[in-house]
């Protein structure tokens, strides 16, 4: 059973569309909420570090904000491109718990 | 700066045979872990090592796998009696504990067949 959840499992955006996806974790004990993106062939990589409940995090077109109270974390991309196209993991700091992942597919 | 190492990057192996992962995580961090992801499945937790406290191996699947840190530095995962059910990306990360709410670096993997 995973802790934390994320959703949907994958999703195809159209090159130039903007989407976004949830992940949801334990609200108890929250220490901090990380965001990565994992390329195909590629390690892992750390996005955004959130800790305060309201937190919004930017860098570029891709944006994560942060509600501790209710449990939950969306992230947002502004006008996809194919470069963007990657697994999403979201990971509860306090239990070293990440999600299974959204894994997003940009169609030019 | 070099990133985490890992080695080797890809293992083939046979049904009940032994293995060992290696990990060099970056120069000065003090936490280490390994997570596994199987096919089609999240990223998984199986240890975690900080500095010279007792490593949290809450998360090894079974008594075949252990994972040893040698002077606070490289690591070596052994998975004693390969199952088909191992196979696996075996991906080793590292943190500077306190720093960044523990951003964690990650290896590149090692992918894990056992025939």
């Amino acid at each position: 059973i995973l802790n934390v959840e994320q959703s949907p499992q994958s999703l195809h955006v159209q090159e130039g569309d903007s989407t976004n996806f949830t992940c949801s974790f334990p609200s108890s004990n929250f220490y901090a909420l990380h965001w990565y993106r994992w390329e195909t062939a590629k390690s892992p990589e750390a996005l955004f570090v959130m800790t305060l409940n309201g937190d919004e995090k930017k860098k570029g077109r891709i944006s994560a904000t942060l509600n501790t109270k209710e449990g939950y974390s969306y992230l947002y991309i502004k006008g996809s491109q194919p470069e963007d196209s990657a697994t999403y993991l979201c990971a509860d700091d306090y239990k070293l718990s990440f999600g299974a992942g959204t894994t997003v597919t940009v169609r030019a | 700066g070099a990133g985490v190492s890992q080695s080797p990057s890809n293992k083939v192996t046979e049904k009940g045979k032994d293995v060992e992962l290696r990990c060099d995580p970056i120069s000065g961090h003090t936490a280490l872990y390994w997570y596994r992801q199987s096919l089609g499945q999240g990223l998984e937790f199986l240890i975690y090592f900080q500095g010279n406290s007792a490593p949290d191996k809450s998360g090894l699947p079974s008594d075949r796998f252990s994972a040893e840190r040698t002077g606070g530095s490289v690591s070596t995962l052994t998975i004693q009696r390969t199952q088909q059910e191992d196979s696996a990306v075996y991906l080793c990360a590292s943190s500077l504990f306190g720093t960044n709410h523990n951003e964690q670096f990650f290896g590149p993997g090692t992918r894990l067949t056992v025939l």
